[in-house]
This record gives C-alpha cells, sequence and structure tokens, in this order.
C-alpha cells in the first residue's frame, strides 16, 4: 500500500481564489510529520509547511495553510489567493517515528499534483 | 549561502559507462539523502546517511553506491549505467540534533539530469 496517496494528478484555480491540494496517508507509527513541498517548472524542491501528528494546531505559513485531519489521515495542503506564481507541481511526503531516531528520517513522498494557476 | 550543491547539472552517458554525481552541503546537516525523480513517480529515495561514515540503503539502491567520508560530502556512484537509470536526481540534507524533536525539513540541491543512451 503507498504510504503517501495524492489523487489528484492535476488541478486548476483561477487567480485570487482558495485551492486545496489532497493528501492521504498511511502509518501505524503514532509520532510522524507530514510535509509539503513545491517544485516549479525550474525543478528546485522547495519547503512549504510541516505538521507533526502531535501538534494541537493547524500548520500555517503565510497563504498555506494544512487541513490536518488526523482521524481520517489527511493532510490537505490549501493555498489561499492563488497567485500565478503558486503554478507548480506540489509534493507531500511523510517521516514516521520521529521519536525513534537513525533511519526514521527519511521522507516517503506522493507522486504530486500539478497546480496550474489562470489569470 | 551556498546550501546544498549537486553537479554536474546534465549529463549524457552511454549505457555500460560509469560516473558520480557530487554533491555537497555547507549548513553542517548530519543527514544526507539521495533521490531519484522519474516522471509522474514522484521522489525515490536511492540512499541516506546520517553521519559521516555511516550510509544505508533507501527503496531504489541498485545500481548505485555512495561513501560519506566526511560530514560536507555524499557523492552517488552509478556503476554500470542502464538506460532505467534515465532521471533527475536530488540531493538533500537535513539536521536532527540528538533528543530535540525539530521538524528537521529536507533542504534540496537544484537536482542533476541524468541521460543514459
Amino acid at each position: 500500500a503507498q504510504k503517501i496517496t495524492q489523487t489528484q494528478p492535476g488541478m486548476f484555480v483561477q487567480e485570487k481564489e482558495a485551492v486545496t491540494l489532497d493528501c492521504t496517508y498511511d502509518t501505524s507509527d503514532p509520532s510522524y510529520g507530514l510535509f509539503w513541498y513545491k517544485q516549479p517548472s525550474s525543478g528546485e524542491m522547495i519547503f512549504l509547511i510541516y505538521q507533526g501528528s502531535y501538534d494541537q494546531q493547524n500548520a500555517t505559513e503565510g497563504r498555506y495553510s494544512l487541513n490536518f485531519q488526523k482521524a481520517r489521515k489527511s493532510a490537505n495542503l490549501v493555498i489561499s489567493a492563488s497567485q500565478l506564481g503558486d503554478s507548480a507541481m506540489y509534493f507531500c511526503a511523510m517521516r514516521e517515528g520521529l521519536n525513534s531516531g537513525g533511519s526514521n528520517y527519511k521522507l516517503t513522498f506522493g507522486k504530486g499534483t500539478l497546480l496550474t494557476v489562470n489569470p | 549561502n551556498a546550501g546544498v550543491t549537486q553537479t554536474p547539472k546534465f549529463r549524457i552517458l552511454k549505457i555500460g559507462q560509469s560516473m558520480t554525481l557530487q554533491c555537497a552541503q555547507d549548513m553542517n546537516h548530519n543527514y544526507m539523502y539521495w533521490y531519484r525523480q522519474d516522471p509522474g513517480m514522484g521522489l525515490k529515495l536511492i540512499y541516506y546517511s546520517v553521519g559521516a561514515g555511516i550510509t544505508d540503503k533507501g527503496e531504489v539502491p541498485n545500481g548505485y553506491n555512495v561513501s560519506r567520508s566526511t560530514t560536507e560530502d555524499f557523492p552517488l556512484r552509478l556503476e554500470l549505467a542502464a538506460p532505467s537509470q534515465t532521471s533527475v536526481y536530488f540531493c538533500a540534507s537535513s539536521y536532527h540534533p540528538t533528543g530535540d524533536e525539530v521538524a528537521g525539513e529536507l533542504f534540496f540541491g537544484e537536482g542533476s539530469r541524468l541521460t543514459v543512451l
């Protein structure tokens, strides 16, 4: 079974509107972290936001927020007031066993969602 | 701030040739990683290292080797290149202080596009 599932291969949004990118995860570990990365057409990977499994509040970073629903094992990224520069590939990723150290610091990535912002 | 530096950015290899992708970070991060990105497949972990002298296999290690002789450098060696190794390779690093729970986000290099013909 895939650990990270991003069901939307592509999404379209109008400039200035909000958009939600879906991410569900699969883990039996009680301690884990969820990450979102942005990959523009230039290819670099840009860290956007992080949510720890024990965090009481949903993470926010500027126009990015993470809708974390632990019982549903979902960690959707919400981008408010979309801009043309938000057009990119977005990856959800998970790190399991945060308190176990060692080999559990690696990230497992989903296949990504290609977001296109229309003017 | 250089961050994570990868070289070369582009390379074309013939089947059976070997090469090394170089990766260096100047952030004193203890963890380093090599991922490959195939079209539509996300990133898959090849190898990772938790510190100098320590390396371990990831999800897709076959056909690759790594070494970590210093904290800064983590080269990826491709032996006997095959067309299946055509991909974009990303080196990354992260910092995990002992006893502290931190996000430890990965910092990525700009990627190396490798084509094997």
